[in-house]
């Protein structure tokens, strides 16, 4: 157990719908991050935000808006889902910025049907 | 950006043998590279990491090493037990005020008994 608890676990939903996935980092990490893993992309880089911040964005579409508060819980919203959003998302935290240990989370998997 | 490649997609050996997987990266800035290693239905693990001071490390069965002239790093696992089976990836990441941790395509490890 990484530490990091992520909900829901699994979540099946319609095209054009708006879903909201949930972060508890680890005790004491002040970054949190989030991951898209699909099976032809791999790993892919979403959004980090660090003690409340946005500190970081890669490929993140702008029908997905990510906020951590001020507990440092994150939360990733993804609206207007689309077929090509099915895929699972993780998220990670580390007590600071890398090259600090990063710990993923077991994931949501989110099926758009 | 940075691009990190990864090989072989997918790799099986004997119990008992070694695994070798390979990785490149493109970013020159590029000082951290850790491996993690994803089982079914869980979350990436950090098994091991190397930072670009060092050229080599060792945690009992597995490690890694790093040729940053050439710009690539390889996991290496000897005496492989049937728990080694699992996806693993190679990650890199930048300077401090590049937290972006850019993961491989991944290796799928199968240990046959």
């Amino acid at each position: 157990d990484s530490g990091v608890t992520q909900t829901p676990k699994h979540l099946i939903t319609a095209t054009g719908q708006r879903v909201t996935l949930r972060c508890s980092p680890r005790s004491g990490d002040l970054s949190v991050y989030w991951y898209q893993q699909s099976l032809d992309q791999g790993l892919q880089f979403l959004i980090q935000y660090y003690n409340g911040e946005e500190r970081a964005k890669g490929n993140i579409l702008e029908r997905f808006s990510a906020q951590q508060f001020p507990d440092l819980h994150s939360e990733l919203n993804l609206s207007s889902l689309e077929l090509g959003d099915s895929a699972l998302y993780f998220c990670a935290s580390s007590v600071g910025l890398i090259p600090n240990t990063i710990y993923f989370g077991e994931g949501s998997w989110l099926t758009v049907v | 950006g940075e691009n990190v490649e990864q090989h072989p997609s997918t790799l099986s050996v004997q119990e008992g043998d070694s695994a070798v997987i390979k990785c490149t990266y493109s970013d020159s800035a590029s000082n951290y590279f850790p491996w993690y290693k994803q089982e079914l239905g869980k979350g990436p693990q950090l098994i091991i990491d190397i930072r670009s001071n060092v050229g080599e490390k060792k945690d009992q069965r597995i490690a890694v090493t790093l040729n940053k002239t050439a710009k690539h790093f390889s996991l290496h696992i000897t005496e492989t037990q049937p728990e080694d089976s699992a996806v693993y990836f190679c990650a890199a990441s930048g300077e401090f005020g590049n937290e972006k941790l850019t993961f491989g395509t991944g290796t799928r490890l199968t240990i046959i008994p």
